[in-house]
């Protein structure tokens, strides 16, 4: 089974501060990974993918995101954050070469961006 | 174009009754995932259609729970004698096609609300 961890549930940073959102999983497989953003009362939206080559994948909204398989993490970054940003962000697997595709999401942290 | 919709947006019921929620894919796309998020589960796979089967209902969380999808487009998810702990927003994905390097793009998500 797999499952995925997300550190914080909650981070406060200031405008134009880094900001990193950590996430680990588990799994006895290979696997897809992924990082979605909820903006309130609104449904999830793809920030990056990692699927293979490169493990510095770059997303929209200035995101990137690096996958480590040796400590199985792939934390999202942001190098200057802006009061937009602030929404829940969603870390998640899914099995890589089974067929179905469902997503295993972490519990999600909540990014506050404060003037 | 048009995204994913799901309707109604907001579902208040009363403890006992069945429910009915509709999504409506992206035009094309032939696979079709059902979510529930929830204060204490977090985001949890419910079940996926290919056309119009379901080759994984793992997720579903008891017999009450069932799902449908026509003519390899709309789905319903069907709840029989809604429990309070039934209470969460349901969202429905969609994409090109089964397998995790397919995007999945989300829907707003229903409120489902058990009184």
């Amino acid at each position: 089974a797999q499952s995925v961890t997300q550190l914080d549930s909650q981070v406060p940073v200031f405008e134009e501060a880094p900001v990193e959102l950590r996430c680990n999983y588990s799994s006895s497989v290979s696997v897809y990974l992924f990082w979605y953003v909820q903006y309130p009362n609104q449904g999830l939206q793809l920030l990056l993918k990692y699927l293979s080559g490169s493990t510095l994948v770059k997303g929209i909204n200035g995101f990137e995101a690096e996958f480590n398989k040796s400590q199985t993490s792939f934390h999202l970054r942001k190098p200057s954050v802006h009061i937009s940003d602030t929404a829940e962000y969603f870390c998640a697997v899914s099995v890589r070469n089974n067929q179905g595709g469902k997503l295993i999401f972490g519990q999600g942290t909540e990014l506050s961006v404060k003037p | 174009g048009a995204g994913v919709s799901q309707s109604p947006s907001n579902k208040v019921t009363e403890k006992g009754k069945d429910v009915e929620l509709r999504c409506d894919p992206i035009s094309g796309h032939t696979a079709l995932y059902w979510y529930r998020q929830s204060l204490g589960q977090g985001l949890e796979f419910l079940i996926y259609f290919q056309g119009n089967s379901a080759p994984d209902k793992s997720g579903l969380p008891s017999d009450r729970f069932s799902a449908e999808r026509t003519g390899g487009s709309v789905s319903t998810l069907t709840i029989q004698r809604t429990q309070q702990e039934d209470s969460a927003v349901y969202l429905c994905a969609s994409s090109l096609g089964l397998g995790g390097h397919n995007e999945q793009f989300f829907g707003p998500g229903t409120r489902l609300t058990v009184l």
